[in-house]
């Protein structure tokens, strides 16, 4: 079974609205990290930001915050004031205290902003 | 600290010639990641290693594909002989080792073998 489920492949938003990018977990660790990563088409890896299951809050860093249901098990990226620059492929991906060493990745969301 | 350093960035190649990747993690971090990128497949973990160990290469794709990690500072994934379908982005990343820490990834090697 997915491990990660990224059900959206493409999504489109006007610049400077905001968009929710979806992104489903599947574990039984208690403990475990959530992570989004950013892939412009210059092709670099980019890590946005981690949100741990324990934590009380959702994790927010800039412009991206993460909209995190841990009964749902979703933990949805949402960037606010988008901009024509966050243009990329949006990674989902978790660590499992059990499995500490692996990362599962999602397949990706590709956003495109328009101007 | 320099991040991730990944070399070639670039290779061209002719089936059946071996092909040499190369990473230098970030200092500190234990744990090493191989992973290849295409249109086709995505994102695919290779291989990872924990202090130089190989953990889980159960993503090595065949017996052609191999990677060492002599030293905290330096891996290889070779591929002997490589072939057409073999043409991807490779990247290597390296991470602290717990649930909380991200991972780090280099520029990227892009394959391609004609």
């Amino acid at each position: 079974a997915q491990k990660i489920t990224q059900t959206q492949p493409g999504m489109f938003v006007q610049e400077k609205e905001a968009v929710t990018l979806d992104c489903t977990y599947d574990t039984s660790d208690p403990s475990y990290g959530l992570f989004w990563y950013k892939q412009p088409s210059s092709g670099e890896m980019i890590f946005l930001i981690y949100q741990g299951s324990y934590d009380q809050q959702n994790a927010t860093e800039g412009r991206y915050s993460l909209n995190f249901q841990k009964a749902r098990k979703s933990a949805n990226l949402v960037i606010s004031a988008s901009q024509l620059g966050d243009s990329a492929m949006y990674f989902c991906a978790m660590r499992e205290s059990a499995n500490a060493g692996k990362s599962t990745f999602g397949d990706g969301t590709t956003l495109t902003v328009k101007p | 600290d320099a991040g991730v350093i990944q070399s070639p960035r670039h290779e061209v190649t002719e089936m059946g010639q071996e092909v040499t990747l190369r990473c230098k993690p970030i200092s500190g971090h234990d744990y090493l990641f191989w992973y290849r990128q295409t249109m086709m497949r995505g994102l695919e973990l290779l291989i990872y290693f924990n202090n130089n160990v190989p953990i889980d290469d159960s993503g090595m794709p065949e017996d052609r594909f191999s990677a060492k990690m002599p030293n905290a500072s330096f891996s290889t994934l070779k591929i002997q002989p490589s072939e057409p379908r073999d043409s991807a982005v490779y990247f290597c990343a390296s991470s602290r080792g717990t649930e909380h820490n991200e991972q780090f990834f280099g520029p990227g090697t892009r394959l391609t073998v004609l």
